[in-house]
């Protein structure tokens, strides 16, 4: 079993691109989050889904776009990068939010 | 939403001393998660606990829910330098988590 995986591993952009960050799991989990890491705040979720087809927004969703058309994969869309958004996202999924989460091993991304 | 402040922020210890990371939330906690995230990798689930005033320990490490659920304690005995890394806490409120800020341990051998 490969877990949580999650490509690319690091990923440089200019202002105003546009990408997809890719996370999928084959722990048959129905709740998968993203989340980004930056220095002194800890992780953030961004966006949350319990289930296929159903997603929602977290603390800070502003810039990025989820769906989850499979229980296998959650894929975050940066619309417009922007600097602000330089940060280490992290994937994770668990049985439900009240479990244990499991996490990704992290995109490391630049927004020059 | 929800905010759980943790402290303190950083810790150096010599290796063999104890070390204890808090976190407190102003409103009462449904559960509380710990997790543990070496340098350069990614959060790993430590434990959870549920019940008030709940104690859970794991070999060195011991876990403290408080009586009234607005707070919880990890405590280290006798650090060793496998232990360092930054421990999170986390409290889940409806279907999201909310992670306290970490505090990011340092054991000097």
């Amino acid at each position: 079993n490969a877990g949580v995986t999650q490509t690319p591993k690091f990923q440089v952009l200019k202002t105003g691109q546009s990408m997809t960050l890719q996370c999928a799991q084959d722990m048959n989990h129905e709740y998968m989050s993203w989340y980004r890491q930056d220095p002194g705040m800890g992780l953030r979720l961004i966006h949350y889904s319990v289930g296929a087809g159903i997603t929602d927004q977290g603390e800070v969703p502003n810039g990025y776009n989820v769906s989850r058309s499979t229980t296998e994969d959650f894929p975050l869309r940066l619309l417009s990068a922007a600097p602000s958004q330089t940060s280490v996202y992290f994937c994770a999924t668990g049985k439900g939010p009240g479990y244990e989460q499991y996490f990704g091993p992290g995109t490391r991304l630049t927004v020059t | 939403g929800q905010q759980v402040m943790q402290i303190p922020q950083y810790q150096h210890v010599q290796e063999g001393e104890d070390f204890t990371t808090y976190c407190n939330s102003s409103t009462t906690l449904s559960n509380i998660q710990w997790y543990k995230q070496r340098p350069g990798g990614h959060p790993v689930f430590l434990i959870q606990l549920v019940k008030s005033g709940e104690v859970k320990k794991q070999k060195r490490l011991t876990f403290q829910f408080g009586e009234a659920k607005k707070n919880s304690s990890l405590h280290i005995t006798a650090t060793q330098t496998t232990d360092v890394g930054t421990y999170f806490c986390a409290e889940n409120t409806g279907n999201q988590f909310y992670f306290g800020t970490g505090t990011s341990l340092t054991v000097i051998p």
